[in-house]
């Protein structure tokens, strides 16, 4: 069954980098559009940046344009995202979760790593 | 940006009961419509997608209707493990994906 693997969240300080993994198994990962998605503490769900199954289209939301950056690995069934400049506002749970092709909705999740900006 | 609107917040209703959750759309998402479930401590669920398709392993109790801008989400018969928070969200006006805030099914 389809398994996704977030790893990399931490406690930073406001300005700093970080860079979270998806390790992705049970699926074949090179051919499924991928997303990342955040929720802040007690709020709801952010959609927060997708990834086509090759990498040749990618779009994040607004928000985190010219900071996060999303790329894949698909030799290593592995989705990324590059988080720099991060502010106390990007504090949140990011959950990597699968396309069902690419532009569509979200048909399985990971359990999500705790990301943490503070001074 | 299309803005995502559920309601209520909070719904409070027995086991066995049956519950019914709304989404509404502030412009048409066609049936690009998708409802997902979160319980603590995990990532979220999908339920329904195509406004009313139901996803695999997702029992029959659970159902979706609606198009345009109005959706539901109802489910028959309350079980202990239904009661969580439950999302919708819109894929039609990809890649600017929103979701609604959320309601929390609680047990009355």
């Amino acid at each position: 069954q389809v398994q996704l693997v977030e790893s990399g969240g931490d406690v930073v300080q406001p300005g700093w980098s970080l860079r979270l993994s998806c390790a992705a198994s049970g699926f074949i990962f090179s051919t499924y559009g991928m997303h990342w998605v955040r929720q802040a503490p007690g709020k709801g769900l952010e959609w927060v940046a997708v990834i086509s199954y090759d990498g040749s289209n990618k779009y994040v939301t607004d928000s985190v344009k010219g900071r996060f950056t999303v790329s894949r690995d698909n030799s290593k069934n592995t989705l990324f995202l590059q988080m720099n400049s991060l502010r106390a506002e990007d504090t949140a749970v990011y959950y990597c979760a699968k396309d069902y092709g690419f532009g569509d909705f979200f048909d399985s999740w990971g359990q999500g790593t705790l990301v943490t900006v503070s001074s | 940006e299309i803005v995502m609107t559920q309601s209520p917040a909070t719904l409070s209703v027995s086991p066995g009961e049956r519950a019914t959750l709304s989404c509404r759309a502030s412009q048409s998402v066609s049936n690009n419509l998708a409802w997902y479930q979160q319980k603590p401590g995990q990532g979220p669920r999908l339920l329904i997608y195509g406004a009313s398709t139901r996803a695999t392993g997702i029992p029959a109790r659970f159902s979706g209707s609606g198009s345009g801008t109005q959706f539901t989400l109802t489910i028959s018969s309350l079980q202990s493990e239904d009661f969580a928070v439950y999302y919708c969200q819109q894929y039609n006006n990809w890649p600017l994906y929103t979701f609604g805030q959320g309601t929390k099914l609680d047990i009355k």
